[in-house]
């Protein structure tokens, strides 16, 4: 079965440095997400992406973070000069319509001390 | 008022109880609902879609209540192996998903 996939499955970086958190969604499907859960609370919605743009986004999904898909596969979330409150696990989701379930990747533990 | 709420539990039944869980919406134009379960720093995973005339998959039956803008999850004869949080998932206006807080179910033998 086809599955989204993310990587790394752990970051640990220092206050203030970039990371990009990588996905790469199912082949054929057309929207992509992404999500993040600080441990032991709910997932939360960050942003989607359909058609090379940016569809809707959250409160937290502010100018620290961006998404991109540089290639027709993968799909990337930026965040610059992190804090220590953007220490989280963040999804990677994809659906083949905007109605339809997503699938989601394992998750990046994202760590910033 | 939250856009998906949820009982947050934890629901501890024994092995084989049936235990019901509740979400309610907020937006009444949402159009797509799902269940989800997360198991302990997993992924969430489909569990199933819910359809407006309620379906079943197995022990599982969801049900959707568009006048009191609530959708419900049924498990039947619970095993060990259904200990998890279960996460209701609802479509906003342009059908991007929001989860609620879920709800944590432990089964006991």
């Amino acid at each position: 079965e086809p599955e989204v996939t993310q990587t790394p499955s752990h970051q640990v970086t220092q206050m203030g440095q970039e990371v990009i958190l990588r996905c790469v969604p199912i082949s054929n499907h057309l929207y992509f997400y992404w999500y993040r859960q600080i441990l032991g609370q709910k997932v939360e919605f960050l942003v989607s992406f359909y058609n090379n743009e940016i569809s809707e986004k959250s409160e937290i999904f502010d100018d620290q973070f961006s998404v991109e898909r540089p290639d027709g596969s993968n799909f990337t979330l930026k965040i610059r000069s992190t804090k220590l409150e953007d220490s989280a696990m963040y999804f990677c989701a994809s659906s083949e319509a905007r109605d339809s379930p997503l699938h989601f990747g394992n998750g990046t533990r994202l760590t910033v001390t | 008022r939250k856009e998906v709420e949820q009982d947050p539990g934890p629901f501890n039944v024994p092995e084989g109880a049936t235990v019901a869980f509740n979400c309610t919406y907020s937006n009444s134009a949402s159009q797509s609902f799902f269940w989800y379960r997360q198991d302990c720093r997993k992924e969430p995973k489909l569990l199933m879609s819910v359809y407006s005339s309620g379906n079943e998959d197995g022990r599982f039956t969801a049900q959707l209540n568009r006048a009191s803008q609530y959708i419900s999850l049924l498990i039947r004869d619970s095993k060990l192996s259904d200990s998890a949080t279960y996460l209701c998932v609802v479509a906003s206006n342009n059908n991007d998903m929001r989860f609620g807080a879920g709800t944590r179910l432990t089964v006991k033998p």
